[in-house]
């Protein structure tokens, strides 16, 4: 069936190195997709979002890059920090509304050693 | 800024039993939603309210139900709790008026024995 999936469900980076965490979707018509971070404990926060009419979009340390040929995204984070372990989420909603009915991945798990 | 606010935090329930999970947000946002997720897992829509007034049916409805009580409060119930049920049930609200993403709380961790 269709899904939202990741490729890698833990990704282990050395601290001040970059990192890119994947993901598959396999709905061409999903239009709005999100990434969110979550820490031990704690809800989903949001990072980054992107609509389908963009390519790229870039935040504080973070870059979202969207192919829709492939219907793959990936979120970048620059110097990645020991904050920044958490588990990743990506987003995408399928309903053509802005944010009902957002389907998420099962998450990836980044580790930053030290 | 409290954003949205789930209570209790933590629970522990007998099977049969039933309980209602309240949350609140001050953003005046007009869509609300409740998810669960299981150990591993990410997310799953139980139930969402556009606007106030409103609830509809997300993809694992079965054994909750939900009340937009106004714009600030949406509470999830369980009628007859199941160990099935054990889980963290997150809430969200989110201003779809102006195509903002979701803001989630901070979760009730649900435990049925």
């Amino acid at each position: 069936g269709e899904s939202v999936g990741l490729h890698l469900p833990t990704l282990s980076v050395q601290e001040g190195d970059n990192s890119i965490i994947n993901c598959a979707y396999s709905n061409s018509a999903s239009d709005y997709f999100i990434w969110y971070k979550q820490e031990s404990g704690k809800g989903p926060q949001f990072i980054i979002d992107i609509r389908s009419n963009m390519d790229k979009r870039q935040g504080q340390r973070v870059t979202v890059l969207l192919n829709k040929t492939v219907k793959h995204l990936s979120l970048q984070i620059a110097a990645t920090q020991p904050g920044d372990s958490a588990v990743y989420f990506c987003a995408e909603n399928r309903g053509g509304d802005s944010s009902y009915k957002l389907i998420f991945g099962s998450g990836t798990r980044l580790l930053v050693r030290p | 800024n409290a954003g949205v606010t789930q209570t209790p935090k933590f629970q522990v329930l007998k099977t049969g039993q039933s309980m209602t999970l309240q949350c609140a947000q001050d953003m005046n946002h007009n869509s609300m939603y409740w998810y669960r997720q299981d150990p591993g897992m990410g997310l799953r829509l139980i139930y969402y309210s556009a606007s106030e007034g409103t609830t509809d049916k997300g993809e694992v409805p079965n054994g909750y139900n939900v009340s937009r009580l106004n714009k600030r409060e949406f509470s999830l119930r369980l009628e007859s709790a199941a160990p099935s049920q054990t889980s963290v049930y997150f809430c969200a609200s989110s201003d779809t008026v102006n195509n903002q993403p979701q803001h989630f709380g901070d979760g009730t961790r649900l435990s049925i024995l």
